[in-house]
């Protein structure tokens, strides 16, 4: 299957500054990119879809200025939490899944803000 | 909008019993539907996933799930559970035409040695 790989894989940061999640798919290029966030004992949320060369597709109730997506190359997109606060922690996954095929998920990124 | 409900949220069984996880999805189109474990503190494995074809579905570790289309259903089941099968279960579905997955709200299963 395809591999995707994230990283961080943790992060801890301060609240008020950002951080920058990277997600590359190693051996495939993806026009289409999928992030997701899932808090403890939750279910994982759609958060964006991520589409190369263009902007990125958020779900109803994500901010869009926090949660900034590139997807400037077929093999990489990023997802920046801008001005992150405690309540942005969480579990962050990124995947590719084509339109017949099952989803790749990357490692994950345990984002705790301080 | 789509939507996948799962129905049981907690439980709890002993080893040996017979497992069945109930997955309802809300979209028209067609759709691909996929089961999903989580293991505590690991990450997303597949368990199985259905396309086309036959409705009922194997997969891995002795889990199968059967599609009813009329049903909108696509339920997980296991004759015999095992203490190892105590876990986090996400039932999926995935539009054909968009790619992206849409999780239900997630299984906890307790398995009691």
């Amino acid at each position: 299957g395809a591999v995707v790989s994230q990283h961080p894989s943790w992060v801890i940061c301060k609240s008020g500054t950002s951080v920058k999640i990277e997600c590359r798919s190693l051996d495939f290029q993806a026009t289409t990119m999928f992030w997701y966030r899932q808090f403890p004992k939750q279910s994982l949320m759609l958060m964006a879809t991520s589409n190369e060369g263009s902007k990125a597709t958020y779900e109803q109730g994500v901010e869009k200025d926090k949660f900034l997506i590139n997807h400037a190359s077929l093999t990489l997109s990023t997802l920046t939490v801008t001005s992150a606060h405690p309540e942005d922690s969480s579990f962050y996954i990124c995947s590719f899944s084509g339109l017949n095929t099952e989803a790749f998920f990357g490692q994950g990124t345990r984002l705790t803000v301080v | 909008a789509q939507s996948v409900s799962q129905h049981n949220h907690h439980v709890i069984l002993s080893e040996a019993a017979s497992l069945e996880l109930g997955c309802n999805y809300s979209y028209g189109g067609t759709v691909n539907l996929f089961w999903y474990v989580q293991y505590p503190g690991q990450h997303l494995q597949l368990l199985l996933k259905y396309f086309s074809g036959d409705p009922l579905v194997k997969g891995i570790k002795g889990f199968e799930a059967e599609f009813i289309k009329s049903k909108f259903s696509f339920n997980l089941r296991k004759p015999s559970v095992q203490w190892s099968d105590t876990a986090e279960y996400f039932c999926a579905v995935n539009e054909a035409n968009t790619g992206k997955l849409i999780f239900g709200q997630g299984t906890t299963l307790q398995v009691k040695p």
